[in-house]
């Protein structure tokens, strides 16, 4: 039972470009989601996160949007560079779900590859 | 300010081993996770600590696995005995549970059972 699904397991996109990622969930408990950047050989990166009180969250050229109703995120990148170039992971928890507080489920990831 | 420092960063040993993974999460955080990252499922949840007490180990897959976490800056990650399919790439997080701030992890520890 997959509650957080990347449906798309990559993604190309010219440099300059807007780059856009997608996650679906299930779970109707998550209130908090989260975007994690992964290089190889190195541990996932917290990118941008976003509340359920929100439906947009933004910071420089990155912005994470929230469609609660139809238990859907995306993230949006513009521009795209090549340093972009990275899997994606979609994340969410139940922050406000008391005994589970900070257990993350993930995405499957998407690879983001910016081409010069 | 030092992150997350997983050790060993690769280990590669025969089935039927004892292995042990080590954790060391940043200072003043509270809450510590363990994840494993393979092909077929992805990232996944093993077990997380809150102030050093296991909170929900339902992710751990089998009693040859086990958790510790003796004190606020170390944790172990156990598997004995070892098999091939436990090779993966198993990652530790830690995080203030009393902030709404993300996870940070460390970079991993590679393991290859033969």
């Amino acid at each position: 039972d997959q509650q957080v699904k990347q449906n798309s397991p990559s993604l190309s996109v010219q440099e300059g470009r807007i780059s856009i990622l997608n996650c679906d969930y299930t779970n109707s408990m998550f209130d908090y989601f989260l975007w994690y950047k992964k290089y190889p050989a190195e541990g996932p990166t917290f990118l941008i996160s976003i509340s359920s009180i929100k439906d947009k969250n933004e910071d420089g050229r990155f912005t994470v949007f929230l469609n609660k109703s139809a238990k859907h995120l995306s993230l949006h990148i513009v521009p795209s560079q090549p340093g972009d170039s990275a899997v994606y992971f979609c994340a969410a928890s139940d922050v406000y779900g008391g005994t589970s507080y900070g257990k993350l489920t993930f995405g499957q990831g998407t690879i983001l590859t910016v081409h010069p | 300010d030092a992150g997350v420092i997983q050790s060993p960063r690769h280990e590669v040993t025969e089935m039927g081993q004892e292995v042990t993974l080590r954790c060391k999460p940043i200072s003043g955080h509270n809450s510590l996770f363990w994840y494993r990252q393979t092909m077929m499922r992805g990232l996944e949840l093993l077990i997380y600590f809150n102030n050093n007490v296991p909170i929900d180990d339902s992710g751990m897959p089998e009693d040859r696995f086990s958790a510790k976490m003796p004190n606020a800056s170390f944790s172990t990650l156990k598997i004995q005995p070892s098999e091939p399919r436990d090779s993966a790439v198993y990652f530790c997080a830690s995080g203030d549970r009393g902030k709404r701030q993300p996870q940070h992890f460390g970079d991993g520890t590679r393991l290859s059972i033969l």
